[in-house]
């Protein structure tokens, strides 16, 4: 049973285009998370959650727009993709701000 | 504000040599946590460890080891006897409870390639 799902896994689109991915843990956590790998393997937090309320908005992008519809989920959506945003996006939760967190397995976005 | 420097980029080994990784931060905040974590070529992020700002004692983990050391700001892990399954991007982080809370603070991760 894997802990933290994220999909897809793979994204391939085209500049302009929509796109979502949706992140589920259950592990039972209060807090959830979204990551962004640049091609450097740089990870850099983009937006936290606690409970469904949104914690951090890390100077991302207004085309980037998180949504918790519960604890246990943590989708984004992204519009008007750019090249720019092809990274590996990581969705991750925690129990809490003090305990490690867990990560999904990655969703690769590529902007073509 | 918070950060974290991992000087290594890549470290090159043969197998079975003992191999540490540096892990260096910067925090304002009195208690605070530290990980380490493992990223294999296949991608996923496994965590490894967590240590708060008040344990300062070593753990020892099978091959793993980790030394904590509050005077110089330092979260080193050492891999004994290091193995080809070793051979991934480890990277440390920091998580703060004042400034920089609700987020973990990434090194930019140390590439550690265990040659057979």
């Amino acid at each position: 049973d894997t802990a933290v799902s994220q999909t897809p896994k793979y994204l391939v689109t085209q500049m302009g285009n929509d796109k979502s991915i949706k992140c589920e843990q259950n592990l039972g956590h209060d807090t959830m998370y979204w990551y962004k790998q640049d091609s450097k393997k740089f990870l850099k937090i983009m937006f936290s959650y606690n409970n469904k309320e949104l914690i951090i908005n890390e100077t991302v992008p207004n085309r980037f727009s998180p949504k918790s519809p519960d604890k246990a989920h943590l989708n984004l959506h992204i519009n008007s993709l750019e090249l720019g945003d092809s990274a590996v996006y990581f969705c991750a939760s925690s129990q809490d701000k003090y305990t490690e967190a867990f990560f999904g397995q990655g969703t690769r976005l590529t902007v073509v | 504000a918070q950060k974290v420097t991992q000087a290594q980029t890549e470290i090159s080994v043969v197998e079975k040599e003992d191999v540490t990784l540096d892990c260096v931060y910067e925090t304002r905040d009195t208690t605070y946590y530290l990980f380490w974590y493992k990223q294999p070529p296949s991608g996923e992020l496994v965590f490894l460890i967590r240590r708060n700002s008040f344990d300062e004692q070593n753990e020892i983990s099978g091959r793993y080891s980790w030394n904590f050391q509050k005077s110089t700001s330092s979260f080193n892990f050492t891999i004994t006897a290091s193995q080809v399954v070793d051979s991934a991007v480890y990277f440390c982080a920091l998580s703060g409870t004042t400034s920089g809370t609700y987020k973990y603070i990434f090194g930019t991760g140390t590439r550690l390639k265990v040659l057979a």
